[in-house]
């Protein structure tokens, strides 16, 4: 169980134009998904966490208008890079999570597998 | 800022215990402590999660102090498969009353033949 898949896996475009990324959870209902960001050799920083039908909300430093987020079901949230540029390239990787036995403070993120955006 | 201090790489033998220890000096009463693996190129694989108690399930064994400023995952029996980047987590609520995750570098395991 807890099985979360992102599609693409690898995406390579050109400079300026935009990428969407999905993020699935498969086999539960996510109430919370989160989006992150890796760079080569670092660590994953985060870069915005979204709730069910609401806006999400983006870490300091974390252009909204350039990386928009629709959470439009408990089991899809997609990311849009808008007018992508070389230093958007990166490895992002999704996460949901959802309350274990109804208790807060239980929640469990599992993590997608990740997508490789190359900006040319 | 990352709460949580990890050496930054270990090794371990095939088939012995790997030991990760982990310090959150700064961890309040709520916050729980958790352990994600990273395998090179793919997204972070659960481990495991506790608050106070010892835990136990077929990954691995997490054992937290006392006094809860430091905690222990152990892996009882490394296979090559296990050579990972391991995170020790703690949970903090954000500005949207979500509860992220703060991600240091981890302990790069390399596990030996």
């Amino acid at each position: 169980g807890a099985v979360v898949s992102q599609h693409p896996s690898r995406v390579i475009c050109k400079s300026g134009t935009s990428v969407k990324i999905e993020c699935r959870s498969l086999d539960f209902q996510a109430t919370t998904m989160f989006w992150y960001r890796q760079f080569p050799k670092q660590s994953l920083m985060l870069m915005a966490t979204s709730n069910e039908g609401s806006k999400a909300t983006y870490e300091q430093g974390v252009e909204k208008d350039k990386f928009l987020i629709n959470h439009a079901s408990l089991t899809l949230s997609t990311l849009t890079v808008t007018s992508a540029h070389p230093e958007d390239s990166s490895f992002y990787i999704c996460s949901a999570s959802a309350p274990r036995w109804g208790l807060a403070g239980r929640e469990t993120q599992y993590f997608g597998p990740g997508t490789r955006l190359l900006v040319l | 800022d990352a709460k949580t201090t990890q050496p930054p790489s270990m090794d371990c033998a095939e088939g012995r215990a790997a030991n990760l220890p982990c310090n959150h000096s700064t961890i309040s009463g709520n916050e729980y402590v958790y352990w994600y693996r990273q395998i090179h190129s793919q997204g972070p694989q659960y481990i495991i999660h506790g608050l106070k108690n010892n835990e136990t399930n077929e990954m691995a064994s997490l054992i937290i102090t006392e006094d809860r400023k430091s905690s222990t995952l152990i892996l009882p029996h490394a296979t090559l498969r296990d050579t990972a980047v391991y995170y020790c987590i703690v949970r903090v609520l954000n500005a949207g009353n979500n509860r992220k995750l703060i991600w240091g570098l981890g302990t790069s395991l390399a596990v030996n033949p």
